[in-house]
């Protein structure tokens, strides 16, 4: 059994700013680590993912995230936020033999100018 | 086609009725996935297929629900009787499986937004 918690709901900041949301994760087996982000009336779309290898990994839009195994947390990062980066952010979990991915609940980050 | 397709976008429906809804994945994906979404929450898996075989249908909530993927393309899942508490956004997403190549990773389509009155 796999779980996801998203430890903030909403994280509002203002542009410019860093942000961090915050990922746990808790897998009896290995797991891919995965943050998706979802704009208004748009289906998810992949943001990062980790597989294996390096614990730091870059994404589109200018994000990254760590994996961190003693914590079980991967959580998401972003030196300088835009308005654009206004959205929902759903981090996932799936065992490494494939099948079904875990989902949090999502974190509503809001850039205000 | 080039993302994943799903209909009716939206679909209000009376309690008692039946509802298919449809799911075209990215051509090529072997396996297919559908999700739930209620509002405020993440998306909770239902079931998935590789090819036409469905693999894990752990997450139906109870027999009123049932999914196919008869040729191993498009996928319907089918909510029959619907009650009031089935209103939500169905998602489908699909998937490269090649086994050790798999990376899990999944493309979404926008999803159907269901509404039992």
């Amino acid at each position: 059994a796999q779980s996801v918690t998203q430890l903030d709901s909403q994280v509002p900041v203002f542009e410019e700013a860093p942000v961090e949301l915050r990922c746990n994760y808790s897998s009896s087996v290995s797991v891919y680590l995965f943050w998706y982000v979802q704009y208004p009336n748009q289906g998810l779309q992949l943001l990062l993912k980790y597989l294996s290898g390096s614990t730091l990994v870059k994404g589109i839009n200018g994000f990254e995230a760590e994996f961190n195994k003693s914590q079980t947390s991967f959580h998401l990062r972003k030196p300088s936020v835009h308005i654009s980066d206004t959205a929902e952010y759903f981090c996932a979990v799936t065992n490494t033999n494939a099948g079904k991915s875990t989902f949090g609940d999502g974190t509503t980050l809001t850039v205000k100018p | 086609g080039a993302g994943v397709s799903q209909s009716p976008r939206y679909k209000v429906t009376k309690r008692g009725q039946d509802v298919a809804l449809r799911c075209d994945p990215i051509s090529g994906h072997v396996s297919l996935y559908w999700y739930r979404q209620a509002l405020g929450q993440g998306p909770e898996f239902l079931t998935y297929f590789n090819y036409e075989a469905q693999q894990d249908k752990s997450g139906l909530p109870n027999d009123r629900f049932s999914a196919e993927r008869p040729e191993g393309s498009i996928s319907t899942l089918t909510i029959q009787r619907t009650e009031q508490r089935d209103s939500a956004m169905y998602r489908c997403a699909s998937s490269q499986t090649t086994g050790l190549t798999n990376t899990g990773e999944l493309f979404f389509g926008e999803g159907s937004r269901l509404t039992v009155l």
